[in-house]
């Protein structure tokens, strides 16, 4: 059972905008940017959004983040093909002392 | 470009230890924190730990008293070590490293069976 709560799967057809949530509590969302990571298996997972809502470089647009409360979002627009994988929230825990993840939500493109 | 490549044993026995490297190229050996994370069958990820560039460590609180983080900075390569490992430490795992933001490079993994 992972700390940050995440749905397991989404789907969205070519061109459409679709959101995968990130829910946590005080001690870690409530507290603490988070990250998104992009993660094809077999691949290098790879870093999305950082602090919450910032893309680093080479990150195209179509891919935002936003946080209230003790939830997140990641959102993004203009599906492709190539969006396939698995997403994952991760922050830092004031009330563990650790960095936790979400337990992962796979986009299909439909 | 950053990337990190591991290495290590792939299949071990109940009560092993497990034993992993990673060397980190392109670029200097220059990161805030050097990170191991995995990857249960079929589950999400899960911290391991880390070390910052001063030696600090920070451990997963349920792995803790089995794990220790090492930096060879010499040699541009840091390990994991896991002891009296069992089935359910069978995962892919992966080091990362913190160049700018918090494990921004990963490698691509390498799974670790224990049988």
């Amino acid at each position: 059972q992972s700390v940050l709560t995440q749905p397991s799967s989404v789907s969205g057809t070519p061109g459409q905008r679709v959101t995968i949530t990130c829910s946590g509590t005080s001690p870690n969302i409530g507290s603490n940017t988070i990250n998104w990571y992009q993660h094809v298996p077999g691949t290098a997972p790879k870093l999305l959004i950082y602090s919450t809502n910032q893309r680093p470089s080479g990150v195209p647009d179509r891919f935002s983040g936003s946080k209230s409360g003790t939830s997140a979002s990641l959102a993004i627009s203009g599906l492709q093909s190539e969006d396939e994988a698995d997403y994952y929230c991760a922050s830092w825990d004031g009330s563990l002392k650790g960095r936790v993840f979400g337990g992962g939500t796979k986009l299909t493109i439909l | 470009q950053v990337q990190l490549q591991q290495w290590g044993a792939g299949l071990l026995k109940s009560s092993e230890t497990l034993s992993l490297t990673c060397a980190v190229y392109g670029g200097s050996f220059n990161s805030n924190f050097w990170i191991w994370i995995r990857q249960s069958p079929g589950r999400g990820l899960e911290w391991i730990g880390e070390i910052n560039r001063r030696g600090g460590t920070n451990y997963n609180p349920s792995l803790k008293s089995r794990v220790t983080i090492s930096v060879d900075a010499a040699k541009s390569q840091f390990s994991l070590k896991l002891g009296s490992v069992t089935a359910a430490d069978t995962a892919v795992y992966f080091c990362a490293s913190s160049v700018t933001f918090w494990a921004d490079y990963w490698s691509q993994g390498s799974l670790v069976t224990v049988s």
